[in-house]
């Protein structure tokens, strides 16, 4: 079945270290988004990628970096400059004129 | 810019209780707008959408109708179940569906 995997579930981080965290879909999505969420927030778009070796930061990027080398892969790093890095982190792809379809989501903890 | 407004939780039901979450957005042009889903900690799952004014969208007893008039496309389903406990998100998608807007999410606690 296609989807969208995100791994792993739950991350543990020291403060200062840099983390990456994994997003592959087999859906042939051309865009791909990362949101992070806070408890009793909505979601947040940190960046977005329409296609290949192109991506565009969205409200809250600072912190974070991104790459898109394939299309079935956007991989985002949680740098040591985000000042509040633990959140549940969703990755998220669609095709022209459709939804969004989310992973489920990563859960990173920094202390 | 674009916005999406929803209703605060938690909203606590009886089964079988009829339900409404209020969404109200603000965009230029004409949005897309949809409703998700989320179960705890799990990822969000589209449960309807309507693309353009007066669309109704609807999806296991739920329904939501486009309002261009009110900018409101509120959720609801005539008798919930225990099972659609979760967390409800109202978005929209501007015009070509390049970027999405979230509201900040309702809880819904249904009691058997």
């Amino acid at each position: 079945d296609g989807g969208i995997t995100q791994s792993p579930k739950y991350l543990f981080r020291k403060e200062g270290q840099n983390v990456t965290l994994s997003c592959e879909q087999n859906l042939n999505h051309d865009a791909m988004y990362w949101y992070r969420q806070d408890p009793g927030q909505g979601l947040r778009l940190i960046y977005y990628s329409q296609i290949v070796n192109d991506f565009q930061k969205g409200d809250i990027a600072e912190g974070y970096s991104v790459s898109r080398e394939k299309k079935e892969s956007f991989p985002l790093t949680v740098t040591s400059a985000q000042k509040n890095p633990t959140a549940f982190y969703l990755c998220a792809s669609s095709i022209f004129n459709s939804p969004l379809h989310f992973g489920n989501g990563t859960r990173l903890t920094v202390t | 810019g674009d916005s999406v407004t929803q209703m605060e939780g938690p909203v606590t039901l009886s089964e079988e209780a009829f339900l409404t979450i209020n969404c109200t957005y603000t965009a230029t042009g004409y949005p897309s707008l949809f409703w998700y889903v989320q179960y705890p900690g799990e990822g969000l799952q589209l449960l309807l959408k309507a693309t353009k004014a007066d669309d109704k969208g609807s999806n296991k007893g739920f329904e939501a109708t486009y309002r261009k008039e009110t900018t409101s496309f509120h959720l609801e389903k005539g008798s919930v179940q225990v099972s659609d406990s979760a967390v409800y998100f109202c978005a929209l998608s501007s015009y070509n569906f390049n970027k999405f807007y979230f509201g900040s999410g309702t809880k819904l606690n249904v009691k058997p």
